[in-house]
Order: C-alpha cells, then sequence, then structure tokens
C-alpha cells in the first residue's frame, strides 16, 4: 500500500530538549515536503527536499532542520523546541515536483511546554 | 495575508441541504487541487483543477475553477454526515513549483 509514515503520531516535551520526526515514503516519490497546521493559518511549509541531498527553506523554516540521506526518509529535527512549535506537523510527498497533488502521512502532533 | 481565502472558515448545516465553499486570490494560478482531511488523518486529494472555467464532478460534490484561475468553488449537493471534514484549497501560483494552501474549511453535516 502506498503511504507516507510518520512517528511519532503524538509527543508532549519539553523547551529545549531535541526531538525528530521521521518520515518515510514507500512510493519512490522525488519530491518530499515538511507542513504545520495551525488553526486559521491553514497548512504552512517548513522545508522541502527535491531530492536526495537537495533541500530548501520553505515558509516558515526558523528553529527547524531536515535531512535527506535516502530517497525515502526526510526526518524533521527540532534542535532547541519553543513552545511556538506546538503544532500539528505533515510529512508529504509527490513524483516529481512540490505543485503535484501531495500524498500525506497521518501527521504528528506535537506539544512543547 | 492569506494569499487563498477560503469562505466560510466554519459551516455547520443539516443533512440534505447544499453548500458551497469558496476558495479566493489575487493571483493567477496555474492549477489548483482540493483536498478533505479527516479527524486524525492527513489531507487527501479530491480533485484537480487546470483550465479556467473547468468544472469537475465527484459524485455529489462538483469543483469549478474560475475563467480567470484566482478562485474557485466546491459545491456539495444533499450534504450527508459523511461529508463532514476540513476542506483545503491549495494552488500552485503561475511560474512557481510549490502549492499554497487556504486556511481551510470545517464542514459539519449534521444527521
Amino acid at each position: 500500500e502506498a503511504q507516507v509514515t510518520q512517528n511519532p503520531r503524538y509527543l508532549i516535551t519539553v523547551t529545549g530538549k531535541k526531538l525528530t520526526v521521521t518520515c518515510s515514503q514507500n512510493m519512490n516519490h522525488e519530491y518530499m515536503s515538511w507542513y504545520r497546521q495551525d488553526p486559521g493559518l491553514g497548512l504552512r511549509q517548513i522545508y522541502y527536499s527535491m531530492n536526495v541531498e537537495v533541500t530548501d527553506k520553505g515558509d516558515v523554516p526558523e528553529g527547524y532542520k531536515v535531512s535527506r540521506k535516502e530517497k525515502r526518509n526526510f526526518p524533521l529535527i527540532l534542535e532547541s523546541p519553543s513552545p511556538n512549535q506546538t503544532s500539528l506537523y505533515f510529512c508529504a510527498s509527490s513524483a516529481y515536483r512540490g505543485h503535484q497533488p501531495q500524498h500525506f502521512g497521518d501527521g504528528t502532533r506535537l506539544s512543547i511546554l | 495575508t492569506q494569499l487563498l481565502e477560503q469562505s466560510p472558515q466554519f459551516l455547520s448545516i443539516q443533512e440534505g441541504e447544499n453548500l458551497t465553499v469558496y476558495c479566493n486570490s489575487s493571483s493567477v494560478f496555474s492549477s489548483l487541487q482540493w483536498y478533505r482531511q479527516e479527524p486524525g488523518e492527513g489531507p487527501v486529494l479530491l480533485v484537480t483543477v487546470v483550465t479556467g472555467g473547468e468544472v469537475k464532478k465527484l459524485k455529489r460534490l462538483t469543483f469549478q475553477f474560475g475563467d480567470a484561475r484566482k478562485d474557485s468553488s466546491l459545491h456539495i449537493t444533499a450534504a450527508q454526515p459523511g461529508d463532514t471534514g476540513l476542506y483545503l484549497c491549495a494552488g500552485v501560483v503561475q511560474g512557481a513549483q510549490k502549492l499554497v494552501f487556504g486556511q481551510g474549511t470545517r464542514l459539519t453535516i449534521n444527521p
């Protein structure tokens, strides 16, 4: 089954404690991205990757890092989380480019206390 | 400022009623996608519209892309409780290669 898998699905942690949210897709997609979803703001892109070792900033990249060492994986790293990063995060992939329909994971709800 | 404005942001109606959700912008889009998101899940693509004036139907859902490719609408006929969810429009800005999402319309259909 074609899917984008995120882990963990839920996480409550404290300010400053580094965390990583993993994302893996099994569709051999080149393009992957991370979004955060906040009430009234819709989905905002954090970072994206057009292929292995190619990453770039989206609209709200501050406080986040990503890496793309393998085609299938695109982890999101919060080096020093802060309460304003409390949000619902989605990983997505598409076949070639970011303007194509996106396949989304089921989301990771992060709470930073 | 939101590039894509969706309205209404919240809508609660009775089963059997009709409704329309709007997605508006001052920018021109190469194409526009509509997604539906249910609680605990990620958005799922419903349809992509590409041509100005295009109309696509998905059972009781009708999607229209404006002639000038700056706006779109989603019309649901005889809404069912199963239509409940968050509806998101996402546009591809002409010349760019990324999606811009609207804020979403949270739709509740009451039995």
